[in-house]
């Protein structure tokens, strides 16, 4: 089975500051996608970026990298240089056989 | 390009009643998911469609719960018998589904459904 697990619930950052979100995941299969996702108050899905199991990089997008270890599988998202618009909840994905599994996300506070 | 759409945006109803729920993916997107969102949690899957491929539809919480695809395209989701714990955000995505990033999901604003 698959599951992933965000533990932190909440996080406060400084603005301009760069933070790291927590994801681990469980799985028995060799090939697998990771998504990292944004959902703001208004409640919209929003992809941030993506990163194979077969990847030898680390995944980037702008601000956005994940820090993907394989071995220990975790793919934490860091996000650097914070804006106040980053406050939001952040959901953590695993993809395999073309079902998604999210995390219970964490919820991202920038303080200015 | 156009997003994913689904509609109605609100939707009040009173127990009892029967919903629909409609969802139009991106265009050439052959995979479609519907997601149920309760108020602070995370999404839980309940039915997926890849081509003309049976559903999956092993997360559906009921029979109560059911869902179409028709050709291919757009996608409704029907609830009967409403109950107030089927009060929810629910959410649709489409993908690509061609492997590696083009598995991403794109998903589209959301019914807010309120059973009262």
């Amino acid at each position: 089975a698959q599951k992933i697990t965000q533990t932190q619930p909440g996080m406060f950052v400084q603005e301009k500051e760069a933070v790291t979100l927590d994801c681990t995941y469980d799985t028995s299969d060799p090939s697998y996608g990771l998504f990292w996702y944004k959902q703001p108050s208004s409640g919209e899905m929003i992809f941030l970026i993506y990163q194979g199991s077969y990847d030898q990089q680390n995944a980037t997008e702008g601000r956005y990298s994940l820090n993907f270890q394989k071995a220990r599988k975790s793919a934490n998202l860091v996000i650097s240089a914070s804006q106040l618009g980053d406050s939001a909840m952040y959901f953590c994905a695993i993809q395999n056989f073309n079902k998604f599994y999210f995390g219970s996300g964490t919820k991202l506070n920038v303080k200015p | 390009g156009a997003g994913v759409s689904q509609s109605p945006s609100n939707k009040v109803t009173e127990k009892g009643k029967d919903v629909e729920l409609r969802c139009d993916p991106i265009s050439g997107h052959t995979a479609l998911y519907w997601y149920r969102q309760s108020l602070g949690q995370g999404l839980e899957f309940l039915i997926y469609f890849q081509g003309n491929s049976a559903p999956d539809k092993s997360g559906l919480p009921s029979d109560r719960f059911s869902a179409e695809r028709t050709g291919g395209s757009v996608s409704t989701l029907t609830i009967q018998r409403t109950q107030q714990e089927d009060s929810a955000v629910y959410l649709c995505a489409s993908s690509e589904l061609a492997g590696g990033p083009t598995d991403t999901q794109y998903f589209g604003p959301g019914t807010r459904l309120t059973v009262l």
